[in-house]
């Protein structure tokens, strides 16, 4: 079990380009959730995915963000025409279906829009 | 929609000081409590949970018991060490909601030797 790893770590952008991270879940964990955490706040939800559906999306999820989980195993979030406001932490967290409850998360990747 | 209130800081206290953490909530169902911590340059690890009224999580030390009647999930620790310092999130999660988790805005822990 290598924990649920995130890239980049680290991702620097100019405004208005697009920018995609790539979440990989814990082995066999079926729901992948992605969150957002800005500087001195708890995460946010944006979207899960059980498997390879997207069962929810967050009203915080506007229509440049989207995110897919093709095969249920690996995930990307993509942030299209990236604003200044976008700038934050995202994290990646799965669960198992015998714990559904219990959310391990990675490391993050750190977004900066300039 | 839910929503999770933590005490604020930062909490400034001594080694082997008795530590409290409060964490209050509002939920419309029938959430379980979680605590988190992120100590410096870390992602976030779980610390504890509690799945039941009543129930009482604990690890590392730390404990707190999920009080229905109050809507509450206190963190407290008998004794800080200077390595529990990092931030704490206090979190609820609903079944009925797809377990997303809701986090409290954090509360950072700082303790002196």
């Amino acid at each position: 079990d290598t924990g649920v790893s995130q890239n980049p770590r680290h991702k620097i952008t100019k405004r208005g380009q697009n920018v995609t991270f790539r979440c990989d879940p814990i082995s066999e964990h079926n729901r992948l959730y992605w969150y957002r955490q800005t500087l001195g706040q708890g995460p946010e939800f944006l979207t899960y995915f059980q498997n390879e559906a997207q069962l929810e999306k967050s009203r915080l999820l506007s229509d440049r963000f989207s995110a897919e989980r093709p095969k249920g195993s690996f995930s990307t979030l993509e942030i299209q025409r990236t604003e200044q406001g976008d700038s934050a932490m995202y994290l990646c967290a799965s669960s198992s279906g015998t714990e559904i409850d219990t959310q391990y998360f990675g490391p993050g990747t750190r977004l900066t829009v300039l | 929609g839910d929503s999770v209130t933590q005490m604020e800081g930062p909490v400034t206290l001594s080694e082997e000081a008795f530590l409290t953490i409060n964490c209050t909530y509002t939920a419309t169902g029938y959430p379980s409590p979680f605590w988190y911590v992120q100590y410096p340059g870390e992602g976030l690890q779980l610390l504890l949970k509690a799945t039941k009224a009543d129930d009482k999580g604990s690890n590392k030390g730390f404990e707190a018991t999920y009080r229905k009647e109050t809507t509450s999930f206190h963190l407290e620790k008998g004794s800080v060490q200077v390595s529990d310092s990092a931030v704490y999130f206090c979190a609820l999660s609903e079944s009925q909601r797809g377990n997303k988790l809701v986090f409290g805005a954090g509360t950072i822990l700082r303790v002196k030797s």
